[in-house]
């Protein structure tokens, strides 16, 4: 059974658009993370969330909208995608805020 | 979080020893050190984690020297498969979340 699932893949859609990218956890874990690997390979925290609510918005534009319906799964909701959007976009999870993080296979986002 | 010095690339024959080091001169006392590894393509993938003694799981051995202020990652019979970016980070544990921080990691080619 997969740890850290993530819906889609690839994405591949034009300037302008909003999409989502969905992520679940069934690992029983209370945190959960987005993190986005841009071109350069630098993996860099966007949100985390403990048991559904937010705890660190590492300064995302507010276009990038986070949701938790609960705490196996969060959510990435992006508006009006720009081409410097485009990267590959991990969830995480981690028993506690503090515990070693687990990391979902990604979903790769291309921007026209 | 202390910041982590690595090689930037590193060669292993097949079979070898993969040893790959990491300064964390500036560790703190409370600061674990963690290695994870991302695979072509592929969200990262926890290691080994430990604190100030020498840890040994089922994936790798970690030696960290007695003033903490480096460490190695030992694969001890390389494969093909362990050809990947590894990234030592240091962290703390307890007192709730603490950023995780990749920086550019080391990467491993492991040579038929």
């Amino acid at each position: 059974d997969t740890a850290v699932s993530q819906t889609p893949k690839y994405l591949v859609t034009q300037m302008g658009n909003d999409k989502s990218i969905k992520c679940e956890q069934n690992l029983g874990h209370d945190t959960m993370y987005w993190y986005k690997q841009d071109s350069k390979k630098f993996l860099k925290i966007m949100f985390s969330y403990n048991n559904k609510e937010l705890i660190i918005n590492e300064t995302v534009p507010n276009r990038f909208s986070p949701k938790s319906p609960d705490k196996a799964h969060l959510n990435l909701h992006i508006n009006s995608l720009e081409l410097g959007d485009s990267a590959v976009y991990f969830c995480a999870s981690s028993l506690l805020a503090e515990d070693t993080q687990y990391f979902g296979p990604g979903t790769r986002l291309t921007v026209l | 979080d202390a910041k982590t010095t690595q090689p930037p690339s590193m060669d292993c024959a097949e079979g070898r020893a993969a040893n790959l080091p990491c300064n964390h001169s500036t560790i703190s006392g409370n600061e674990y050190v963690y290695w994870y590894r991302q695979i072509h393509s592929q969200g990262p993938q926890y290691i080994i984690h430990g604190l100030k003694n020498n840890e040994t799981n089922e994936m790798a051995s970690l030696i960290i020297t007695e003033d903490r202020k480096s460490s190695t990652l030992i694969l001890p019979h390389a494969t093909l498969r362990d050809t990947a970016v590894y990234y030592c980070i240091v962290r703390a544990l307890g007192g709730g979340y603490q950023k995780v921080t990749f920086g550019t990691g080391t990467k491993l080619q492991v040579i038929p």
